[in-house]
């Protein structure tokens, strides 16, 4: 079984333009949960979606918002980049309420 | 399993000799609990959990051991390998009001094996 899958790997982005990326879960996991990892603050829950809802959300602004397509697949986007956005953006699948299982993530530099 | 920003807390052992990763949880509401190891470049790459209904768990070559009492958990590795040399995270979650699958994360422990 194919594990969870992230696009783009690598991105950089200005101040202020805004950025997309996706999440393609393990087959048949219907949870995908994105966080982000940076040195300082260490990995932070971002949002949780199960069945194109979203289920849970962290304390993060509102420029952070996410999205989950009907085959489980979801995008998270970020606008009006910010320096401090440069992170590891990790995405995680589950079935349900289970054990989360990562992808390799994809890391943000805002320039 | 505390850190402080790039300054993780760092374990280095022998190759051959056996690890022990300890982590402070904060909420006793927490149903599991789960262990992942990160390597450099990658995700978290998931190692064991242990539900809170249990004080002990093994894997292969490791071992988890949680203590309620003292919202404390730990990782134990026999006969370290260097291939065992990464960042070592333990996670909580804690059911929330949607039943959700929020994981709250430990600032991490380097491990680091000598050949």
């Amino acid at each position: 079984k194919a594990g969870v899958t992230q696009t783009p790997r690598y991105l950089i982005k200005t101040r202020g333009q805004q950025v997309t990326l996706s999440c393609s879960p393990i087959s048949g996991h219907r949870s995908v949960s994105w966080y982000q990892q940076t040195p300082g603050q260490g990995l932070q829950f971002l949002f949780e979606y199960f069945s194109e809802t979203q289920r849970n959300k962290g304390n993060f602004p509102g420029r952070f918002s996410g999205r989950q397509f009907s085959n489980s697949r979801s995008e998270m986007n970020v606008s009006t980049l910010e320096l401090g956005d440069s992170a590891l953006y990790l995405c995680a699948s589950s079935l349900g309420q289970s054990t989360q299982y990562f992808g390799p993530g994809t890391r943000l530099t805002v320039l | 399993g505390e850190s402080v920003g790039l300054h993780l807390p760092t374990l280095s052992v022998q190759e051959g000799d056996n690890s022990i990763i300890n982590c402070a949880y904060s909420n006793s509401a927490s149903d599991y609990f789960i262990w992942y190891k990160q390597e450099s470049g990658k995700g978290p790459q998931f190692i064991i959990d242990i539900r809170s209904n249990m004080d002990k768990r093994q894997g292969q070559r490791v071992t988890v051991l949680l203590n309620k009492t003292v919202k404390h958990l730990s990782l134990q590795i026999a006969a370290t390998q260097p291939g065992d040399s990464a960042v070592y995270f333990c996670a909580e979650h804690s059911p929330g009001g949607n039943a959700g699958n929020m994981l709250t994360f430990g600032g991490g422990t380097r491990l680091m094996v000598k050949p």
